[in-house]
């Protein structure tokens, strides 16, 4: 299986602040990389499909870049609604797999 | 915009079969879409448990295979999950989805099943 790794597993920032969460997969996914936003006790939700292409809906601050191995989510101005745990997500190989998650926490 | 809703038994005995189904509404699941399970033990992260094609066409999490059937009902535009000789490890929130990887990618909102006799 594809492992995929995300760092960091928590990040304390403040509203207003730019933050970066990356996603490392052990062999290459090419663009094949999903992020998805999860609140407490709610179904996940997509961001951002095919590593850089947002999904209608969400907001222009998120954004995702990368291809083989090295991937990242920004968040470039944190609203209040953002404080989420964010999944990476490959789907190039089976079984598609997930990162373990980064929570993201108010300051 | 598709919906998706999950439905079925929130307890299953252990040995038993858990039982899923995904209604689907705003869409068609015979259109070229995948249709998706995956799972998420108490406080733990996602595993992607298997997928459809509206062909009828399967791939499943080899971790799970032999226990895991997904199916369409193109008639009553829905899929399902069953999974078979279930243990306490499988006791999860099901989520059902549509093509998490492409345009409009969406999930339902989850349903918890707890194995327990």
């Amino acid at each position: 299986d594809i492992q995929m790794t995300q760092s960091p597993s928590t990040l304390s920032a403040s509203v207003g602040d730019r933050v970066t969460i990356t996603c490392r997969a052990s062999q290459s996914i090419s663009k094949w990389l999903a992020w998805h936003q999860q609140k407490p006790g709610k179904a996940p939700k997509v961001l951002i499909y095919k590593a850089s292409s947002l999904e209608s809906g969400v907001p222009s601050r998120f954004s995702g870049s990368g291809s083989g191995t090295d991937f990242t989510l920004t968040i470039s101005s944190l609203q209040p609604d953002d404080f989420a745990t964010y999944y990476c997500h490959q789907y190039k190989h089976y079984p598609n797999t997930f990162g373990q998650g980064t929570k993201l926490e108010i300051k | 915009q598709v919906q998706l809703q999950e439905s079925g038994p929130g307890l299953v005995k252990p040995s038993d079969t858990l039982s899923l189904t995904c209604a689907v509404s705003g869409g068609s699941i015979s259109i070229a879409n995948w249709w998706i399970w995956v799972r998420q033990p108490p406080g733990k992260g996602l595993e992607w448990i298997g997928e459809v094609y509206h062909s009828g066409s399967t791939n499943y999490n080899p971790s799970l295979k032999s226990r895991v059937t997904i199916s369409l009902d193109k008639s009553n535009n829905l899929f399902s999950l069953k999974l078979s000789f279930v243990t306490a490890a499988d006791t999860a929130v099901y989520y059902c989805a549509k093509d998490l990887g492409a345009v409009a990618g969406a999930w339902g909102q989850g349903t918890l099943v707890t194995v327990s006799s």
